[in-house]
């Protein structure tokens, strides 16, 4: 089965800090790859999304850094604010728009 | 507001029972999609359906079956074959069908427990 492996499970961050999760997949037949934001009782929300011929994406305090020659990407948050606590999980889509997702990283950002 | 509704939020079973999970949505989206998700293993795509009438297995379909006779409508049936059915389960839709985005727009979940 394919995969995709998150590091690390769980983060803790100061308020101002910088978060970075990373994910490593082992399939190169996928077109995007998306990080999902999940709140507790809640489901998966998109937060940022790229696609294998760019190198990093930034929308907002959020980045997405893509390296394809090492099939690893990863999650920057700039200025982390306690609102961002929350599990966040990669993921890679292929046919039919089918994500394949990592464990997931609880991040918790302290004030 | 359009989004997808699931129904119930909390459900509890008895151990040899059968249960249906609703999903319906209103985002006139053509995809469908059914993930589990259980403590640290992020999710798992149990079936999904691009289209009326259509629908195929994920990584994960054993003890799960499902219908698709409405474009809005995609429920699930947990059966008495699936041997640890206790997990969140969370539907999800997508549009155009076929074409790949990344972007899943996903329920606010069922939460299933076996006593």
């Amino acid at each position: 089965q394919q995969q995709v492996k998150q590091s690390p499970q769980s983060l803790i961050v100061q308020k101002g800090g910088i978060s970075i999760i990373n994910c490593a997949y082992e399939n190169t037949a996928f077109d995007y790859f998306p990080w999902y934001q999940q709140f507790p009782g809640k489901g998966p929300a998109l937060l940022i999304a790229i696609r294998p011929d760019v190198s990093e994406k930034k929308e907002g305090r959020f980045t997405i850094s893509f390296n394809k020659s090492a099939k690893q990407f990863s999650l920057h948050i700039m200025d982390s604010q306690p609102g961002d606590s929350a599990t966040y999980f990669c993921a890679a889509a292929g046919g039919y728009n089918k994500l394949i997702f990592g464990a997931g990283t609880r991040l918790a950002v302290h004030p | 507001d359009g989004g997808i509704t699931q129904s119930p939020k909390y459900l509890f079973r008895k151990e040899g029972q059968n249960v249906t999970l609703s999903c319906e949505q209103n985002l006139n989206h053509d995809a469908m999609y059914w993930y589990r998700q259980d403590p640290g293993q992020g999710l798992r795509l149990i079936y999904y359906s691009q289209i009326v009438n259509d629908f195929q297995k994920g990584d994960i379909a054993e003890g799960y079956s499902v219908s698709r006779e409405k474009k809005e409508s995609f429920p699930l049936t947990v059966t008495s074959a699936q041997k640890n059915p206790t997990a969140f389960y969370l539907c999800a839709s997508s549009s155009p069908p076929g074409q790949v985005t990344g972007e899943l727009f996903f329920g606010e979940g069922s939460r299933l427990t076996v006593l």
